[in-house]
């Protein structure tokens, strides 16, 4: 068990390009989130997995949004066309069951 | 909608003593479950302590406890013998027991003073 391991840690990127962060969970865990958090505030949800299948969306993830689990296994988020609003760091979590997440150590987005 | 509101934006205790970090939740459910996460400084979040709705007893972690009352839907965190290393962010957290995610409130930085 290495836990969840998200890459980048860091991305600094221009407005207007797009972006794609990765997200490698724990292999036993069937259930893949993904959240955003902005300084001083608490993560918000935005996707969540369940196996490959996308089973909810928040209203939070505009069009410019779209998350991937192929296989069930890692999971990428993207962000098309990012702007100043998505700078945020963003993370990941698995769970298995009805416990706690255990979450990685999220990537940051710094959008210039 | 369920919500969680931590009140305390931030709080600070001298090490060695004890420290409590209140929650409030709003829900119309019976069925959940009640979190408590520690989120370091530029380090990821962790579980402190998980507490099953349907469960009187409150839980206990070694120095980590909660006050859960139910029907004032309150869900503190206490903390003793605080050392220097439980100086982070603390996140309330909720989810229905048939729900798929989690809802967190706005978190509460702890200091401790040497």
């Amino acid at each position: 068990d290495t836990g969840v391991s998200q890459n980048p840690r860091h991305k600094i990127t221009k407005r207007g390009q797009n972006v794609t962060f990765r997200c490698d969970p724990i292999s036993e865990h069937n259930r893949l989130y993904w959240y955003r958090q902005t300084l001083g505030q608490g993560p918000e949800f935005l996707t969540y997995f369940q196996n490959e299948a996308q089973l909810e969306k928040s209203r939070l993830l505009s069009d410019r949004f779209s998350a991937e689990r192929p296989k069930g296994s890692f999971s990428t988020l993207e962000i098309q066309r990012t702007e100043q609003g998505d700078s945020a760091m963003y993370l990941c979590a698995s769970l298995r069951g009805t416990g706690g997440y255990t979450f990685g150590s999220g990537t940051r987005l710094t959008v210039v | 909608a369920q919500t969680v509101t931590q009140s305390q934006p931030e709080m600070s205790v001298q090490e060695a003593e004890t420290v409590t970090l209140s929650c409030t939740y709003d829900t119309s459910e019976s069925d959940y479950y009640l979190f408590w996460y520690k989120q370091p400084p530029s380090r990821q979040m962790i579980l402190v302590i998980r507490q099953e709705a349907y469960k009187q007893q409150n839980a206990t972690e070694n120095r980590f406890s909660v006050n859960f009352q139910k029907a004032a839907k309150s869900f503190s965190l206490k903390i003793s013998d605080s050392q220097l290393g439980d100086a982070a962010m603390y996140f309330c957290a909720y989810r229905s027991a048939g729900g798929f995610k989690t809802i967190f409130g706005a978190g509460t930085r702890l200091f401790v003073k040497a």
